[in-house]
């Protein structure tokens, strides 16, 4: 199964500060998404990219920056984390078949 | 906009019983993938199955895509597969992302 490395596992932020989610994927995949899941809600697209150094907004990226340095790497960044960022956040690459990271939660408080 | 539906929410089992669970999409579609999740979080791919049937073990899925739905059948259910499985199909576009349906949470009593 591809491989899709999340960083860190889990993560508690102070309101107002500055948070970076790593991913890192070693299948060779063009694609790779950042999801978050809330109870009730499911999971939802926040950014997806295609190629390195492009992202692209999903369906809920109000708040999310996105940086694709290079096909392996996807970063998600909450550059002032609130409350209502609290979730958990999946990273995924793939094109056909989908594969998912393990997971980040992040606390923010 | 695709919209996926997930039936039931929520099922409990006795170990050894069989579950069928539901997929029902709004539109076409060309991906269809379902997932398991473990109640830790971490969300295991099961079988990309646009359409026809797939099997694996004691799971089945079976997609027909004209009538716009898929199942995923469990036989000979153990304590070992609790957790949720989620349905998720492509989106609108050329984007590559899927949606997802809310899921069914699976309890296995023993």
């Amino acid at each position: 199964e591809a491989a899709v490395t999340q960083s860190p596992r889990s993560k508690v932020a102070v309101t107002g500060g500055k948070v970076t989610l790593s991913c890192h994927q070693t299948n060779n995949h063009d694609y790779m998404y950042w999801y978050r899941q809330d109870t009730g809600h499911g999971l939802r697209l926040i950014h997806y990219s295609y190629v390195a150094d492009s992202t692209e907004k999903g369906d809920i990226p109000d708040g999310y920056k996105a940086s694709r340095p290079s096909q392996e790497n996807f970063s998600l960044i909450l550059e002032l984390a609130s409350l209502s960022q609290t979730a958990v956040y999946f990273c995924a690459s793939g094109r056909g078949e989908v594969f998912f990271g393990k997971g980040t939660r992040l606390t923010v408080v | 906009g695709q919209q996926v539906q997930q039936s039931p929410a929520s099922l409990v089992l006795q170990e050894g019983e069989n579950a069928e669970l539901q997929c029902n999409f709004s539109s076409t579609a060309t991906r269809l993938q379902w997932f398991y999740q473990h109640p830790g979080g971490r969300l295991v791919s099961l079988f990309y199955n646009p359409s026809g049937t797939k099997h694996t073990g004691r799971l089945t899925s079976t997609t027909v895509t004209n009538e716009r739905r898929s199942s995923l059948h469990i036989s000979s259910s153990q304590t070992t597969d609790s957790g949720t499985y989620f349905c998720a199909i492509d989106g609108a576009g050329n984007t590559g992302k899927l949606i997802f349906g809310l899921g069914t949470t699976l309890q296995v009593q023993p």
